[in-house]
């Protein structure tokens, strides 16, 4: 059981928008920033999106991310099939000192 | 360009002790904090811990008795020891680069695959 929450598995067509949404708890997503981490299966993690909602550099701007008091959500744009991956999100939890992630979500484009 | 490489054993048996360690290039160790996480066959992630340049550890309450991070600045690498493993042990475990600002995890080594056998 995972501190955030993410559902398991999201799909959408081609060229249309997604959101993955990542719940928590105000130890964590509602006092500290959120990032998030894409995976493609066979390769370590990759960083989208930092301090809620900032691109690191060489990150297609097709990738969004916002925050609301202790959810937070992740958009993609425009989407392709590249984009086929699990998205993780974490953050900081206050009460546990350390840095936990949400269970993952599988996006499938179809 | 930052780069992180694991290294140490990928087998071992319950009850053994996991030493990894991860060899940075392309940045100093003195600068960040230094992560260790891990992820089981087909699950998610999840985060071990984190060393900084100056010894100071935050670990993951589920495994602090468990774990020992290390850091070597001269050799610009760090080190990972798990004792007492199970086969729940068994993973994929990356090194990274952990900022201290917003703890996001900007730079991951290619993983290295751990399996403890009974």
């Amino acid at each position: 059981q995972s501190v955030l929450t993410q559902s398991p598995s999201v799909s959408e067509a081609p060229r249309q928008r997604v959101t993955i949404s990542c719940s928590g708890s105000s130890s964590n997503i509602g006092n500290n920033g959120v990032n998030w981490y894409q995976q493609i299966p066979g390769k370590a993690p990759k960083l989208l999106i930092y301090y809620d909602d900032v691109l690191p550099s060489g990150v297609s701007d097709r990738f969004s991310g916002s925050k609301s008091g202790t959810s937070a959500s992740l958009a993609i744009s425009g989407l392709q099939s590249e984009d086929e991956a699990d998205y993780y999100c974490a953050a900081w939890d206050d009460s546990l000192n350390g840095l936990v992630f949400g269970g993952g979500t599988t996006l499938s484009v179809l | 360009q930052v780069q992180l490489q694991e290294s140490g054993p990928r087998l071992l048996k319950a009850s053994e002790t996991l030493s990894l360690f991860c060899t940075v290039s392309g940045d100093s160790i003195k600068t960040n904090y230094w992560a260790w996480i891990r992820q089981p066959a087909g699950k998610g992630l999840e985060w071990i811990g984190r060393v900084s340049a100056t010894g100071n550890t935050n670990y993951n309450p589920s495994l602090k008795s468990r774990v020992t991070m290390s850091i070597d600045t001269s050799a610009n690498q760090f080190s990972l020891r798990l004792s007492l493993v199970t086969p729940a042990d068994s993973a994929m475990y990356y090194c990274a680069r952990e900022q201290g600002g917003d703890d996001s995890i900007d730079h991951w080594g290619q993983g290295i695959l751990v399996t403890v056998s009974s």
